[in-house]
């Protein structure tokens, strides 16, 4: 079975540009997660999808930070403009489902570096 | 509102020697808990999860972990590390209904020849 893909694997831009990650969840899973990875820190939610709808975003920089799942699969998030902060790893996960006790599948991650 | 700490931000071990990482919780509901590994430049995989049935948790490569709700631990074993168990670990919670993962900061495993 196929993983959570994720592209591209490096972005490098400078501050005040923007920039758009990609990701496609294991087929068949409902639910897709963006999360942001500091370095030295865990993830951190940003965004929850059920299907094409939100669930959770109350996390999401909403001034500077977008993500749309349009068709209830693959999923883009986009930052614009960036900045220094968003320098980070950026996660995306999917699970058959929402709910306590549901695994999560994780991505490789798309590492940020925001010059 | 949940919470996890993880106690050590880095454990080093001899290879052959047994592992051992801590992590405390906090849950105002009764709590899901997981354990994941992430290798360096590599995605986060599930090692194991708790999800309130027995309490001793086997997970893949030898590790498991333990749920005491009386001391709020759900602390991570392996009898005996490998040189390839070297990464990053983090303990999550999760709660009720669609309450998100919660991450630990994170314990770094260095394994020793």
């Amino acid at each position: 079975e196929a993983g959570v893909a994720q592209s591209p694997r490096y972005k490098i831009i400078e501050k005040r540009q923007s920039v758009a990650f990609w990701c496609n969840p294991i087929s068949g899973h409902a639910t897709l997660y963006w999360y942001q990875q500091i370095l030295g820190q865990g993830p951190k939610l940003l965004i929850q999808f059920q299907n094409n709808g939100v669930v959770d975003d109350s996390q999401l920089p909403k001034d500077r930070f977008s993500a749309e799942r349009l068709k209830g699969v693959d999923s883009t998030l986009k930052i614009q403009p960036a900045k220094l902060e968003d320098s980070a790893v950026y996660l995306c996960a999917s699970s058959v489902n929402s709910g306590a006790g549901e695994t999560q599948y994780f991505g490789p991650g798309t590492r940020l570096l925001v010059l | 509102a949940q919470s996890v700490t993880q106690l050590d931000s880095h454990v080093s071990v001899s290879e052959g020697t047994p592992v051992l990482l801590r992590c405390n919780y906090s849950s105002s509901y009764s709590p899901s808990l997981f354990w994941y590994v992430q290798h360096p430049n590599k995605g986060l995989q599930l090692l194991l999860k708790y999800t309130s049935a027995a309490t001793l948790v086997k997970g893949i490569n030898g590790f498991e972990a333990e749920f005491k709700k009386s001391e709020t631990s759900f602390h991570l074993t392996k009898p005996s590390a490998h040189m390839s168990d070297a990464a990053e670990y983090f303990c999550v919670v999760s709660g009720s209904g669609n309450t998100p993962l919660v991450f630990g900061k994170g314990t770094r495993l260095s394994v020793i020849a």
